[in-house]
């Protein structure tokens, strides 16, 4: 089993749409998670951390269930430019990232 | 935040050469990270580098084919060596600038091997 599992997509929604993603993750003793994103050739970048009340940032939403060892992420009144690749991202340990495979997502208009 | 520069961003090697890629950070940070990114995949960590002693390697991934440098604490070097084609992919340097678990990467260096 993987350490981490996001459904790999592709995603193709149309622009205004809402879209959620979900991911799972093995290793119970994690204590942090954060969803980056990733556009096509370029590094990934932090697009929020995921706490364990639940947090918003402007249109998007994350969620933390430590019980089902799941975390997920929606986006409201999508836009083009929300076009990427989301990583699920599990933190183990003192300093060490794992990565999902990622969820592409293309927002059509 | 931190602003890493990774070079070189690409480049097309022969099967049994080694190649040297660079990351330069504008500020002091105590871990650097590389990781790999194979084509359609997510990223995997391959070691991590500390200033002044040896870097920690992932399982898979083994000193001598990827010998780490970090001569000190704004820049580290990554070789990969006698490359075969399934070295093909994207190597990124990262680091952890504010304690935070938000890493900030370089553009990465993306590797063809023939």
């Amino acid at each position: 089993r993987k350490e981490v599992e996001q459904d790999p997509g592709p995603f193709n929604v149309p622009e205004g749409a809402t879209v959620a993603f979900n991911c799972t993750y093995s290793n119970s003793a994690s204590q942090s998670f954060f969803w980056y994103r990733q556009d096509c050739r370029k590094e990934p970048k932090l697009l929020m951390s995921v706490y364990s009340s639940g947090n918003e940032d402007g249109r998007f939403t994350a969620q933390l269930n430590r019980a089902s060892q799941y975390i997920s992420l929606l986006i409201r009144d999508s836009k083009l430019s929300d076009s990427a690749t989301y990583l699920c991202v599990v933190k183990q340990g003192a300093q060490k990232l794992v990565f999902g495979q990622g969820t592409r997502l293309t927002i059509n208009p | 935040s931190a602003v890493i520069s990774q070079k070189p961003s690409r480049d097309i090697c022969q099967r049994g050469t080694s190649l040297t890629i660079q990351c330069q950070v504008d500020s002091q940070v105590t871990m650097m990270f590389w990781y790999r990114q194979q084509p359609g995949q997510s990223l995997t960590l391959i070691a991590t580098a500390n200033q002044g002693s040896e870097a920690t390697y992932e399982s898979g991934f083994v000193i001598d084919k990827f010998p780490i440098s970090r001569p000190n604490l704004t820049f580290s070097t990554l070789t990969v060596s006698n490359m075969s084609p399934e070295d093909s992919s994207i190597y990124l340097c990262s680091v952890d600038a504010g304690n935070t678990g938000e890493l900030f990467f370089g553009e990465g260096s993306r590797l063809t091997v023939l």
